[in-house]
């Protein structure tokens, strides 16, 4: 069993749609990291988060620690939000990855 | 300019060659991270280094070495290519512990080995 899961793998929603993307973990961690990754490949930080909840713009992180579970939002869904979501732990400081949740928008 | 460039950003090499990917970053940070990316799997790390003199292996460093030049540039050398080692390679970058801070990426490179 994969030390981090996320799900689903992929998600196709239409414009608009509010968006759900969860990570679970099975190890201790000291905080968790939400990426995107673009079609071209390029990956940028999103969150680091190690309690509670995050939001900038559209996006939301929320992170609960006892049942090791982390949810990435997007409301009001944009083509332009098509992409690879990537969730990552750190435990020991190294960052180990979940393999990603495709999503795409339709206009 | 981008903080933090990989050469070359595609390369197509064959079976047995020696392959050097590098990386340098403009960021002033510490600690330097190589990954792969392969379809269906999360990145894996093959080496990091916290600064110039500290050097550890990742989980994937088999047939893998590095060499960090100076803080700004870290470099990934395959010694011999070979074809299960084709994915995408990423170069990182973050200021402290890569656990409580932001990593920064590199653009990748993708590598083929026929």
């Amino acid at each position: 069993k994969n030390e981090v899961e996320q799900s689903p793998q992929n998600l196709t929603a239409q414009e608009g749609e509010f968006i759900t993307i969860n990570c679970s973990y099975s190890v201790g961690i000291s905080a968790l990291h939400w990426l995107q990754q673009h079609p071209g490949g390029g990956i940028v930080s999103l969150f680091m988060l190690s309690s509670g909840k995050k939001k900038h713009g559209r996006l939301i992180a929320t992170i609960n620690i006892q049942e090791k579970h982390s949810s990435l939002h997007i409301t009001a869904s944009h083509p332009r939000d098509s992409a690879v979501y990537i969730c990552a732990v750190n435990g020991n400081e190294k960052l180990t990855f979940g393999t990603g949740t495709r999503l795409t928008i339709i206009p | 300019d981008a903080d933090v460039t990989q050469t070359p950003r595609n390369r197509i090499t064959k079976t047995g060659k020696r392959i050097m990917l590098e990386c340098s970053q403009t960021k002033g940070h510490d600690r330097m991270y190589w990954y792969r990316q392969d379809p269906g799997l999360g990145l894996r790390l093959i080496y990091y280094s916290f600064d110039v003199k500290d050097i550890n292996k990742g989980e994937i460093s088999d047939g893998y070495s590095v060499s960090r030049q100076a803080q700004a540039k870290f470099s990934l050398s395959l010694e011999s290519a070979i074809p299960n080692q084709t994915a995408l390679y990423f170069c990182a970058t973050s200021e402290g512990t890569g656990g409580y801070n932001e990593q920064f990426f590199g653009p990748g490179t993708r590598l083929t080995v026929l």
